[in-house]
Parts: structure tokens; C-alpha cells; sequence
């Protein structure tokens, strides 16, 4: 049963501290997203890869946030140094070229 | 740039009856993809129905089928025989099928979140 599987699943860090967030996308599938959701802005899209390569972080806070895909089967999102506004659920979508998309379970962030 | 539109923030439903969510989008391409995602409260996405534009015929997945009026932008979902467990939070979302470029990212509206009373 091929699925995103994104580490981890909630995570509560302090104020300052460095948050890493993984995803693995579905085997053969060549695009990945970053999303977050908040109640407040809905479904933000942080950054668009495809065949590794970045193609759209232009959602993306660039200052403390960054995205970066090590390998075909990583992908990850740093937030540093963390803050309480970064607060929501991180989700990562796997897809083939143009078609849908196929989302992980999400990560839930609390920075206190 | 596309943009997608979900003016129902709320709606809500008897269970066994039928109901249709609106979805509007804005695109000068000829060629896209529109998907419906369904989040219930365990937050996972999934992908309810797909509509490629180049189709016609509208999609139909059990239970859930589309109304796609390409001329008019418009993609409604309409959910018969509704059950309890239709209860989520419905997104709409727009992707280009043009594999040229960062046009291709996946566009969602701001949902929709369905009640199904007993």
C-alpha cells in the first residue's frame, strides 16, 4: 500500500529551536509539495519540487524556513529558529507529472 | 495566476439525503486537472474525484460525482445518500497539466466544512 509517510507526526519545541521535518514520497512519483494549515490562512503552499529540483518557494518564508530534497526518497523542511507563529500542521503531497496529488498524515508543530 | 474558490465556508445535510458543494475557479489555460479532497477531523487528505478538463463526461466515484461546466469555471460535488462519515472539511483544487514549468503546483480553495445530522 504505497503511501507519504511523514516523521514526525507532532512535535512541540521552544521558542528559537531548529525543527526538522521529513517526508518520503510514494515510490516513482517525481513531484513533491509542502503545505501548512492554519486555521487562520487555509492551506499555504510552502514549496513545489520536482525531480529534486526546486520550482516554486516562493510561499516559503526565507528567512528561517528551507527545503531541500537529499534524494528521491527525502524530502525535508527545516524552520530555524523556530517561532510561536509557525504553529500549524506541515503536510507533504507526492504526485507523477501533472496529475494528484497524494498526501502524508501531516506533522502538527507547537512552538511554545 | 489561478485562483480557486470555495464560497461555502459551512454546510450541512441530513444523513441519506443529498447535497452539492460549489467550487469556482479562474484559468486562461485550456488544459487542467480539478480534484476534490476530503479532511475529516483525523486531518488526512484524500482525494475524493478527479476531472480532467478535457473530459466531457463528468466524474463519478460511488456515491460522489461532479458537475463541470468548463465554459462557466465552475466544479460542484455533489454527495448522495449522505452518511455520517461524509462529515470533513471538502477542498477544491486546480492543477495546470501543462508539464512546463512552476505553473504545474497544485491550487486549493479555502474548503468547505459539511455537517451530516442523524
Amino acid at each position: 500500500d504505497a503511501r507519504v509517510t511523514q516523521t514526525p507526526r507532532h512535535k512541540v519545541t521552544e521558542m528559537g529551536q531548529e525543527v526538522t521535518m521529513r517526508c518520503q514520497p510514494i515510490l516513482g512519483h517525481n513531484t513533491v509539495f509542502w503545505y501548512r494549515q492554519t486555521m487562520m490562512q487555509g492551506l499555504e503552499l510552502l514549496a513545489y519540487f520536482r525531480n529534486r529540483a526546486p520550482l516554486d518557494d516562493s510561499g516559503m518564508p526565507k528567512d528561517r524556513f528551507s527545503a531541500e530534497m537529499p534524494d528521491a526518497t527525502l524530502a525535508t523542511l527545516k524552520i530555524q529558529p523556530s517561532e510561536p507563529r509557525d504553529s500549524a500542521v506541515y503536510f507533504c503531497a507526492s504526485g507523477f507529472k501533472g496529475t494528484e496529488a497524494f498526501f502524508g498524515q501531516g506533522t502538527r508543530l507547537t512552538v511554545v | 495566476a489561478q485562483t480557486v474558490t470555495q464560497s461555502q465556508p459551512e454546510m450541512s445535510v441530513q444523513e441519506a439525503e443529498t447535497v452539492t458543494l460549489s467550487c469556482t475557479y479562474d484559468t486562461s489555460e485550456s488544459d487542467y486537472y480539478l480534484f476534490w479532497y476530503k479532511q475529516p477531523p483525523s486531518r488526512q487528505m484524500i482525494l475524493v474525484i478527479r476531472q480532467e478538463a478535457y473530459k466531457q463526461q463528468n466524474a463519478t466515484e460511488n456515491r460522489f460525482s461532479v458537475n463541470f461546466q468548463k465554459a462557466a469555471k465552475s466544479f460542484s460535488l455533489k454527495i448522495s445518500d449522505s452518511q455520517l462519515g461524509d462529515a470533513a472539511m471538502y477542498f477544491c483544487a486546480y492543477r495546470s497539466a501543462s508539464y512546463g514549468g512552476a505553473t504545474n503546483k497544485l491550487i486549493f480553495g479555502t474548503g468547505t466544512l459539511l455537517a451530516v445530522q442523524p
